[in-house]
Formats: C-alpha cells, sequence, structure tokens
C-alpha cells in the first residue's frame, strides 16, 4: 500500500522550458513534504520542502507547491537546465514520524 | 568538508552469509538513518538513531537485521544469514538536527547482491 505515489516514472522536457514532477499522497496526517534529487550512483540529496501549513513554497528556479485537499503536490523546475536531469523523489513525514519516500520520476531535460 | 561515506560500495554475499555495512556521517551530525533501496523503488526507511541511542527500528524487515552506533558517529549495519531478498542498495544518512524531518545528507550507498 503506496502512502506516497509518484504515477510518472520519467519524465522528458525541452531545456529552458517548465518541468513539472506530479506526486500523490494518501495518508491525511501528513504534515512535512520534502522533494529529494538522485543522480546514478549518489545517494539523494535535499532539494526543497513544504510544511502542510503552506501551499507554495520557493527557492530559486524550484518551487514546490501543495493541494491537502486533493493530497496532491507537485514540483516546478523554470527553466529546465540540463544539469536537472535526474530523479527525483517525493518524500513525505507525518508528525515528525520517518519519512516515506516516493518510487521517483527520472526527468530528462532535452537539448 | 567531507560528506557521508560508506563501505564498501559493492558486497557480493552467498546466501547465508553474514554481511556488515559501514556508514561514516558527517562530524557531529547528531541523527543518523538507514534506508533500503530495492530496484525502480524509493528508499524505504530501516532505522533512525540519534547520537548513540536507536529511537526507531521499525523498519528492519526481520531478526536478521541489526544495526548500531555505540559511540554516536560511525554506524554499521549488519546482516545475518542473507537472503536473496535482502539484494538492495543500503543507503546511510545524517542531519545536524535531532529530527526525522530535517534536511538529511545521504550517502552513496552500499550495493548489495545475494547469489
Amino acid at each position: 500500500d503506496q502512502q506516497v505515489k509518484q504515477n510518472s516514472p520519467s519524465l522528458s522536457v525541452q531545456e529552458g522550458r517548465i518541468s513539472i514532477l506530479n506526486c500523490d499522497y494518501t495518508n491525511s496526517m501528513f504534515d512535512y513534504f520534502l522533494w529529494y534529487k538522485k543522480y546514478p550512483a549518489e545517494g539523494p540529496t535535499f532539494l526543497i520542502s513544504i510544511s502542510s501549513i503552506k501551499d507554495k513554497n520557493e527557492d530559486g528556479r524550484f518551487t514546490v507547491f501543495l493541494n491537502k485537499s486533493a493530497k496532491h503536490l507537485s514540483l516546478h523546475i523554470v527553466p529546465s537546465q540540463p544539469g536537472d536531469s535526474a530523479v527525483y523523489f517525493c518524500a513525505a513525514s507525518a508528525r515528525d514520524d520517518k519519512i516515506i519516500f516516493g518510487k521517483g520520476t527520472r526527468l530528462h531535460i532535452l537539448p | 568538508g567531507a560528506g557521508v561515506s560508506q563501505s564498501p560500495r559493492y558486497k557480493v554475499a552467498k546466501r547465508g552469509q553474514d554481511v556488515a555495512l559501514r556508514c561514516d556521517p558527517i562530524s557531529g551530525h547528531v541523527s543518523l538513518f538507514w534506508y533500503q533501496q530495492a530496484l525502480g523503488q524509493g528508499p524505504e526507511f530501516l532505522t533512525y538513531f540519534q547520537n548513540e541511542a536507536q529511537l526507531d527500528k521499525s523498519g528492519l524487515p526481520s531478526d536478521r537485521f541489526f544495526a548500531e552506533r555505540p559511540e554516536g558517529s560511525v554506524s554499521t549495519l549488519k546482516i545475518q544469514r542473507t537472503q536473496q531478498e535482502d539484494s538492495a542498495v543500503y543507503l546511510c544518512a545524517s542531519s545536524p538536527r535531532a529530527s526525522v524531518t530535517y534536511e538529511q545528507y545521504f550517502g552513496p550507498g552500499t550495493r548489495l547482491t545475494v547469489t
């Protein structure tokens, strides 16, 4: 029973355009959400997070949007750059309990 | 500065062998986590240490899995009598805060293959 779902295994986006990665969750107790980025043969690196008291958090080219009623969050990257090609994991936590990760979405930035 | 390091990077074990995986966290980091990542999956929580105290081991899949962090720095994940389903990448992460959600810094992982 997957509590954090990333339904798109992969996504291809033209360089310079916007990349939108989606994530759905089922546990209404989740109150903190994170995105991690992973390059091959490396561990994941933290990208951005959002608390459930907010609906948007922005950090440079990265913005995370949270829609609690739909139990949906998305990561927007604009403009997309070649170095953004990686696997992106959505993750969530309920009341400071362990983090639950999704399966990841592989993002390809096309030249 | 130095990040989280893990050793060995690759380990091949025959079914039934015991293995020990080492994690060197970032110096001074209070929290340490172990995750298991199967092929095509996201990291799955195994256990969490705050300094030397193991506060959560709810993710350990069986009593064949054991983790320790005796001096609150280096940690070892031990798997006894390895089985084929134990084949995965084992990730270690550390964090400067006593929190399970604060930004975690991951090591490169140890890829365990059980034959």
